[in-house]
Parts: C-alpha cells; structure tokens; sequence
C-alpha cells in the first residue's frame, strides 16, 4: 500500500529565503504525486503534480517539485519566499489502486 | 461550472444521531472520494468510487457508510454519530489519470461537522 511521509510539521523561513518541503513517498508501482497547498480556512488548491512527462514540475506561484526515483522523494521548492506563501501544504500519492493518499501536511511560516 | 458540491457547510449532531453528507460534481468524473480532516493528521480518505455502482473503503471507514447510485452524487453517511467523527470532510472527485493528465483530484469547500 502506498504511504506518504512529510517531514516537518512545522517549517519557518525568512521572508526572500528558499523554501524548501519535504516529502516522501511509497509505492509499489511508479506513482502519480500531487502538491496542494490550503490557506487559513480554505480547501485545497492543486500547486503542481507529476504524471511522468518530467521530472522536474512547475507550478504555480514559482513552486516547483521534483521526483527522484531513487530517492523515492518529490520535494517541494521556491527560490524565494513571500509573505502570501503562508499556509499549510500536503503533498499526495495515488497509485493504479486508485486510492490517493495524503501526508499529514507542512505548515510553513514567513518570517519577516 | 459548479465544480463539486457539499452540503451542508456546518452541522452540529449530538451523540447517536444519524446524518448525511451530500457531495455532488458535475465535471462526469468518475472517480470521487471522501476524506476528513484533523489537526495534525493531514487528510484521511474514508471511502472512495471509481464509478456508479462501485465503492471501496479507504483508511479509515470505521461509522461511516456510502453509495454511488450516479456519476454525480456520493453522498458519506454517518450511522450513529460520536464525538471521535467531529472533523471537516473534503468530498473530492477526478478523472482517470491516463494521457499524462494525472488524475488530480477537485475538492468541495468542505463540511465542518461538530459531535456534541
């Protein structure tokens, strides 16, 4: 059964500094992931996914992600963080199972 | 385009009641889904469709029950409501991931459901 682990409940960075999240996955067959980003009560908003064409995945508001195979990793990046970047993101998996499965989220806070 | 629709936005139960959640999309998709949402566990899917006629449980179905008699409509019962099921529920649905599309998922605004 596939699992997604992200690593850090919590994450702070300055504001203009790289962001950087973390996630992991597993899969017993090359999956479809998913970044969704969710501002203060509000759903999810899609930022990016990854079907195969690339590895390496733009999205939108500069984010970017990218799959490692042998890393089993689709981490999530910005060059430089804004003050809107406030929010919690959730990195996702969905396998030929069809179930979709979320990581407990990333909350990222901007410092000023 | 409505998207995908939940009904109702708030609810407050008490303990023993019975409910249901309405979801509904009008994009034909044939995949929908339904997850809850907690602080500090992200989201959990309770129950999934690929299609009319079709369920399957996800990771944690334990009190809640569903059907999917059309594309358009999977409604999430509660049969017997405890406190442990206050949370927001995300009904979400999308189409099959093939042709590089991805299968992304489309969520509702969510339903935020208090167990007293």
């Amino acid at each position: 059964a596939q699992s997604v682990t992200q690593l850090g409940s919590h994450v702070s960075v300055s504001e203009g500094a790289l962001v950087l999240l973390r996630c992991n996955y597993s899969s017993s067959v090359p999956p479809y992931l998913f970044w969704y980003v969710q501002y203060p009560n509000q759903g999810l908003q899609l930022l990016l996914k990854y079907t195969s064409a690339a590895t390496l995945v733009k999205g939108i508001n500069g984010f970017e992600a990218e799959f490692k195979k042998s890393e089993t990793s689709f981490h999530l990046t910005k060059p430089s963080a804004h003050m809107s970047d406030a929010a919690e993101y959730f990195c996702a998996v969905r396998a030929r199972d069809d179930k979709i499965i979320f990581g407990k989220g990333t909350r990222l806070h901007i410092l000023p | 385009n409505a998207g995908v629709t939940q009904t109702p936005k708030f609810q407050v139960l008490k303990t023993g009641q019975s409910m249901t959640l309405q979801c509904a999309q009008d994009m034909n998709h044939e995949y929908m889904s339904w997850y809850r949402q907690d602080p500090g566990m992200g989201l959990r899917l309770i129950h999934y469709s690929v299609g009319a006629g079709i369920t399957d449980q996800g990771e944690v179905p334990n009190g809640y029950n569903v059907s999917r008699s059309t594309t358009e409509d999977f409604p999430l019962r509660l049969l017997s409501a405890a406190p442990s099921q206050t949370s927001v529920y995300f009904c979400a649905s999308s189409y099959p991931p093939m042709g590089g599309r991805g299968g992304e998922l489309f969520f509702g605004e969510g339903s935020r459901l208090t167990v007293l």
